[in-house]
């Protein structure tokens, strides 16, 4: 398996632009995660899927954050208007929950820089 | 709501010594989970510890889960350099909550 891909894995875009991230789960995982990860404020759960439903956004920070996931092999997080702060790196993570767990597998990352 | 609390934060260890990193929840978890961040790349699982008195081990690190005292370790044996990362522990409250992970740096 490939493994969680996410694209575009660097994204430079100036301030009040629109960015979207995109993240292709692990193939039969019915969870996917959305993270930041800053020095400042550590890594940040954003929202998270179970069964392509919306659970928990609790930790999106602003109206400006969105995520969809309109099946189970897509799932996009966009910012619009980005600003300076929205500057991180974005982890996409799927897991398959069972009674063994859900050990989160995460993708590589978006590295964003809004100017 | 689940709690999670990692120390140290910062570790600076020479190589050929053993240390420990301690992962402290604040509510009942029913796994614990470990987690290494090599510096620019993403997270990589390193064991999930499933009951009370769970130890798994993999090379130089071990880790450990005592569910009475809310309690993981992860202990580092013989550093070596190899092992510098960033360390992450995440209890489970629904979601996986994430400690502030632990920045380990071995030095020769």
């Amino acid at each position: 398996d490939a493994g969680v891909i996410q694209s575009p894995r660097h994204e430079v875009t100036e301030m009040g632009q629109e960015v979207t991230l995109r993240c292709k789960p692990i193939s039969g995982h019915n969870s996917l995660f959305w993270y930041r990860q800053t020095m400042m404020r550590g890594l940040e759960l954003l929202i998270y899927f179970n069964n392509n439903v919306p659970i928990d956004d609790s930790g999106m920070p602003e109206d400006r954050f969105s995520a969809k996931m309109p099946n189970a092999s897509f799932s996009t997080l966009k910012i619009q208007p980005s600003e300076p702060r929205d500057s991180a790196v974005y982890f996409c993570a799927s897991s398959f929950r069972s009674n063994r767990g859900y050990t989160q597998y995460f993708g590589p990352g978006t590295r964003l820089t809004v100017l | 709501e689940l709690k999670v609390e990692q120390n140290p934060l910062f570790l600076s260890m020479q190589e050929g010594k053993n240390y420990t990193i301690y992962c402290n929840y604040s509510t009942t978890s029913d796994r614990l989970y470990w987690y290494r961040q090599d510096p620019g790349k993403s997270l990589e699982s390193l064991f999930v510890l499933l009951s009370n008195g769970a130890v798994k081990q993999e090379g130089r690190l071990m880790a450990s889960l005592d569910t009475k005292a809310r309690l993981s370790t992860l202990h580092i044996t013989a550093a070596v350099h190899d092992l510098s990362a960033t360390y992450f522990c995440a209890g489970e409250g629904g979601k996986l909550i994430f400690g502030q992970g632990t920045e380990l740096s071995v030095k020769p």
